[in-house]
């Protein structure tokens, strides 16, 4: 079975700046995506970037990027350029892409706030 | 066309009574799944279907949960005898399956479920 863990409860950011969220996560399996979802209060699950395993490079979308670390099972996210808009529940999930449902395994979240 | 809608947004009951919870995926989709949020946690795997069959049920807490999705497209998820344990968001997400299939998700905003 898969686990996810996000190590960080709260985390908070001044306008503007750089964030890093962590996530680390086990597995035994070589076929799988990555992905950084965002919830805000509204509850909708929006995706922000997601990530092939067998890609070395790492995925970058706009102001959000990744740093992938295959070997040592992590995978955080950075968000430059913090906006306002950027404050919400952050769940890093896991994917088994070789077979079966392709199910996400999350983890429990990081509560980010964009200070003003 | 549109995204996944569900309703009720928002449904009170009393302990022992029954729900049901439905789910309108994006069209076209083919994969249905539904998770369950408790507060403060990441989602929670419960069912996924590929067209009209439950492919696989193993995240079904017990056997007062259940789920149809008669005609391959709205699902319903059916909650007997509730108890108090199983307030919490219900997501519903779909996901486009075959040749031009995707590993995404796309969720709905859930429906708030309260067991008094």
């Amino acid at each position: 079975a898969q686990t996810v863990t996000q190590s960080q409860p709260e985390m908070s950011v001044q306008e503007a700046e750089t964030v890093t969220l962590s996530c680390t996560y086990d597995t035994s399996e070589s076929n799988y995506y990555l992905f950084w979802y965002k919830q805000p209060p509204s509850r909708q699950m929006i995706l922000v970037i997601r990530q092939e395993a067998y890609k070395q490079q790492n995925a970058t979308e706009n102001r959000f990027s990744v740093n992938f670390q295959k070997a040592a099972k992590s995978f955080s996210l950075k968000i430059s350029d913090s906006q306002l808009g950027d404050t919400a529940m952050y769940f890093c999930a896991f994917l088994y892409s070789g077979a079966g449902s392709y199910q996400l395994t999350f983890g429990k979240g990081t509560k980010l706030s964009v200070i003003p | 066309g549109a995204g996944v809608s569900q309703t009720p947004s928002n449904k009170v009951t009393e302990k022992g009574k029954y729900v049901e919870l439905r789910c309108d995926p994006i069209s076209g989709h083919t994969a249905l799944y539904w998770y369950r949020q408790s507060l403060g946690q990441g989602p929670e795997f419960l069912i996924y279907f590929q067209g009209t069959g439950a492919a696989d049920d193993s995240g079904l807490p017990n056997d007062r949960f259940f789920a149809v999705r008669p005609e391959g497209s709205v699902s319903t998820l059916k909650i007997q005898r509730t108890e108090r344990g199983d307030s919490a968001v219900y997501l519903c997400a779909s996901r486009r399956t075959g040749t031009s299939g995707s590993s995404e998700q796309f969720f709905g905003p859930g429906t708030r479920l309260t067991v008094l």
